[in-house]
């Protein structure tokens, strides 16, 4: 498996614009999360999935974000509309037996 | 609520030194896992190593050994023989039996010195 995959790498948007994060998670496993990074938070939990049901969107950091998951093999996280608080590393994970994969983030950038 | 706590932001030692790093945790679950995670310049986030609660055993992955301490609720990492490569932010992290979810401590960024 090549892991979970995560696109794109980079975004740079402005300000007001329409965000969405893909996620590929390793097949088999249950449980999908998006985590953010940032140097004053650290790494936060957002959201979280099992079998593709939501079931843990507390962390969620206002109405401007929100997450899917329509199937087990993709996820996306939007964030409308996009603020420079935003900026930050976006990580998915999936795990299976209570052991996480991460993807390698998605550094985005809001101008 | 559970809550990792490591102590130490930052740490450095000469190549093939041994480092510990310190992690401890706060929760009223009995069972539970232990991880240590490695995150290096490329920011990938790496399992380095394992534990569950109900094993009395220390786990180990070659040069890396924990310390679990349950009652003292300690998690310290060991790392033996240390390597350039190991240069990393180090997490520590928590998750409930039953309920995989993270959370992760603040992390202690280590500097490997040749």
């Amino acid at each position: 498996d090549a892991g979970v995959i995560q696109s794109p790498r980079h975004e740079v948007t402005e300000m007001g614009q329409e965000v969405t994060l893909r996620c590929k998670p390793i097949s088999g496993h249950d449980y999908l999360f998006w985590y953010r990074q940032t140097m004053m938070r650290g790494l936060e939990l957002l959201i979280y999935f099992n079998n593709n049901v939501p079931i843990d969107d507390s962390g969620m950091p206002e109405d401007r974000f929100s997450a899917k998951m329509p199937n087990a093999s993709f996820s996306t996280l939007k964030i409308q509309p996009s603020e420079p608080r935003d900026s930050a590393v976006y990580f998915c994970a999936s795990s299976l037996f209570s052991e996480a994969f991460f993807g390698q983030g998605t550094r985005l950038t809001v101008v | 609520a559970q809550t990792v706590t490591q102590s130490q932001p930052e740490m450095s030692v000469q190549e093939a030194e041994t480092v510990t790093l310190s992690c401890t945790y706060d929760t009223s679950e009995n069972n539970y896992y232990l991880f240590w995670y490695k995150q290096p310049p490329s920011r990938q986030m790496i399992l380095v190593i394992r534990q569950e609660a109900y094993k009395q055993q220390n786990a180990t992955e070659n040069r890396f050994s924990v310390n679990f301490q349950k009652a003292a609720k300690s998690f310290s990492l060991k790392i033996s023989d240390s390597q350039l490569g190991d240069t990393a932010m180090y997490f520590c992290a928590f998750s409930n039996f039953g309920n995989e979810k993270l959370t992760f401590g603040t992390g202690t960024r280590l500097t490997i010195i040749p």
